[in-house]
């Protein structure tokens, strides 16, 4: 069974700063992996998701992740971070046998001005 | 441009009532699924679907029902509400054509029980 940790419940930056958000895998086999985000008081939506061969993968509002396969990794990146990328990041991963994603258990991201 | 429609936002329920969070999607999703949110547990997988007529048990199963009698609908049903459902719901679908294919959520039904 595949499981996803996400290092850190909680992330604190300063506006400007840059933003990694940490996200290790376990699969016996090629993943498939998401990063979603959350804003308050909102569902879930797609930031960016790896696609095979590729490993830096752009999303939305400048969020990059890198994928390391010798790491197990898929680590959140953004260079510089706005307030308002303040929000929950959840990384999620599903492997080749089934499409029911396993969620990790997520990161609040807080910017300070 | 709706996606996928959570009924109602907010409710209230005292402990023993019932009630039937509704869920449709207008994108020809085959699988749907019902998460829970709560602090520090991240989400949960309640029940999923993977077309009509086809439900199955995820995680957190107990203490609610499902059924899928049409692909856009995808209704989650508290026979006897408890405390320990406190919880905000999300509603999930997605294609199955492609297992890199992602979720598309709804906005959440936010419930107390009291």
């Amino acid at each position: 069974a595949q499981s996803v940790t996400q290092l850190g419940s909680h992330v604190s930056v300063s506006e400007g700063a840059l933003v990694l958000l940490r996200c290790n895998y376990s699969s016996s086999v090629p993943p498939y992996l998401f990063w979603y985000v959350q804003y308050p008081n909102q569902g879930l939506q797609l930031l960016l998701k790896y696609t095979t061969g590729a490993t830096l993968v752009k999303g939305i509002n400048g969020f990059e992740a890198e994928f390391k396969k010798s790491e197990t990794s898929f680590h959140l990146t953004k260079p510089s971070a706005h307030m308002s990328d303040a929000a929950e990041y959840f990384c999620a991963v599903s492997d080749g046998g089934s499409y029911i994603p396993t969620f990790g258990r997520g990161t609040s991201l807080i910017v300070h001005p | 441009n709706a996606g996928v429609t959570q009924t109602p936002k907010f409710q209230v329920l005292k402990t023993g009532q019932s009630m039937t969070l509704q869920c449709a999607q207008d994108m020809n999703h085959e699988y749907m699924s019902w998460y829970r949110q709560d602090p520090g547990m991240g989400l949960r997988l309640i029940h999923y679907s993977v077309g009509a007529g086809i439900t199955d048990q995820g995680e957190v199963p107990n203490g609610y029902n499902v059924s899928r009698s049409t692909t856009e609908d995808f209704p989650l049903r508290l026979l006897s509400a408890a405390p320990s459902q406190t919880s905000v719901y999300f509603c999930a679908s997605s294609t199955i054509q492609g297992r890199n294919s992602p979720l598309h959520f709804g906005n959440g039904t936010r419930l107390t029980v009291t």
